[in-house]
């Protein structure tokens, strides 16, 4: 999707260390954001979503974080396991009319055991 | 397992073929979308019905079209297929029509266009 995009294509992480992944996006009436986890062969799971009137928001090893100033969103993992291993996508709405989600092209994560 | 099935699982065919891929939402669920993923892209929004309306309409080609049933279930049609058609496509089904809430994506249809 157009300005929904990734910093870092790829990303290797150590297990056990905590990985970020991050995303910019470019519309600033945008107002919820979505994480996906896609595993190969799989169809994109859900992980943690958040509105855009927070700025942090924690699940189970999970937190995303939204700098609207910047229009950055970011997914921590904490303890990464090998099991965390996927491409992760971004997803916005953009609050514009019907317009569903919209998704960025995605970040691998690579743990090395 | 995030309740939306999807059928089959795997398709092979050839250009110029017809191909129908069914979608049964999330119990409950009365918004469905269907998405392309091609190799290393990502998801390419193509159709979004509502209750057996149509309610969004993405990047689909007019050789594609979809309908939802009264059941809830949909079907995605893609006719005349390319090489270029071979992708993955998913549907995903949430509660309602609004764009602002989380979407739940099915296993996908693995399409192969020889």
């Amino acid at each position: 999707g157009e300005n929904v995009g990734l910093h870092l294509p790829t990303l290797s992480v150590q297990e056990g260390d905590n990985s970020i992944i991050n995303c910019a996006y470019s519309n600033s009436a945008s107002d919820y954001f979505i994480w996906y986890k896609q595993e190969s062969g799989k169809g994109p799971q859900f992980i943690i979503d958040i509105r855009s009137n927070m700025d942090k928001r924690q699940g189970q090893r999970v937190t995303v974080l939204l700098n609207k100033t910047v229009k950055h969103l970011s997914l921590q993992i904490a303890a990464t396991q090998p099991g965390d291993s996927a491409v992760y996508f971004c997803a916005e709405n953009r609050n514009s009319g019907n317009t569903p989600l919209v998704f960025g092209k995605g970040t691998r994560l690579s743990v090395i055991a | 397992d995030s309740g939306v099935t999807q059928t089959p699982k795997h398709l092979i065919t050839a250009t110029g073929q017809r191909v129908t891929l069914r979608c049964s939402p999330r119990s409950g669920d009365l918004s469905v979308y269907w998405y392309q993923q091609s190799l290393d892209q990502g998801l390419q929004f193509l159709i979004q019905y509502y209750n057996g309306e149509e309610r969004a309409k993405g990047n689909i080609l007019e050789r594609f079209s979809a309908q939802q049933f009264p059941d809830l279930h949909s079907e995605l049609n893609l006719s005349s297929l390319e090489l270029g058609d071979s992708a993955l496509y998913f549907c995903a089904s949430s509660v309602d029509w609004a764009p602002a809430q989380t979407q739940y994506f099915g296993p996908g249809t693995r399409l192969l266009v020889l």
